[in-house]
């Protein structure tokens, strides 16, 4: 089945720790996405990339880092300069049509202890 | 600025009553207009979008919007709820000869009691 992996779907870190979130698809598309959701906040843009091997950064993009060196996969690095990691965040997908349906994946929720 | 304004962050209502979820937008170009339910703990699917053309829209799962130029909007609608619609509701919208990121409001949260 054609779809958006996201691994782990929870992850605890000591404060101070870089983390590495995953997020694969092989829904062989070109765009790519990832969101940060808090409580009553919605979904704000991290990092989004149109292409392999280039990204832009979203509306929050301090304390976040990303690669994009395959078009499956797009993995997100929470490092330590993020001041409020704890959240849940998502990953998504599109063709890179701004028509297209953004698919989404399962979710990955961070706790910084 | 271009914007998207749920303007209930709640909505409780009793199984088989009808519903409404708000949405407004602000944009100087045109739009293509998304909604997007979540259940607990998961990721986003999409309810249904417009993109062109008539503007009542049908989607999953009973539900529909209607895209009215004049008022900004796109308010989303089901005639009879179920229990199983209880969830989080997010508008977004993409502006025409822009790229292809949505810009998301900040969600309805439908609880929806026996």
């Amino acid at each position: 089945d054609g779809g958006i992996t996201q691994s782990p779907k929870y992850l605890f870190r000591k404060e101070g720790q870089n983390v590495t979130l995953s997020c694969e698809q092989n829904l062989n598309h070109d765009a790519m996405y990832w969101y940060r959701q808090d409580p009553g906040q919605g979904l704000r843009l991290i990092y989004y990339s149109q292409i392999v091997n280039d990204f832009q950064k979203g509306d929050i993009a301090e304390g976040y880092s990303v690669s994009r060196e395959k078009k499956e996969s797009f993995p997100l690095t929470v490092t330590s300069a993020q001041k409020n990691p704890t959240a849940f965040y998502l990953c998504a997908s599109t063709r890179g049509i701004n028509t297209d349906t953004q698919y989404f994946g399962p979710g990955t929720r961070l706790t910084v202890l | 600025a271009q914007s998207v304004t749920q303007l209930d962050s709640q909505v409780p209502v009793f199984e088989e009553a009808p519903v409404e979820l708000r949405c407004n937008y602000s944009s100087s170009v045109s739009v293509y207009l998304f909604w997007y339910v979540q259940y607990p703990n998961q990721g986003l699917q999409l309810l249904l979008k417009y993109l062109s053309g008539s503007t009542l829209v049908k989607g999953i799962n009973g539900f529909e919007a209607e895209f009215n130029k004049s008022q900004t909007s796109f308010h989303l609608r089901k005639p009879s709820v179920h229990i199983s619609d209880t969830a989080e509701y997010f508008c977004a919208v993409s502006f025409a000869g822009g790229s292809e990121k949505l810009v998301f409001g900040k969600g309805t949260k439908l609880t929806v009691n026996p």
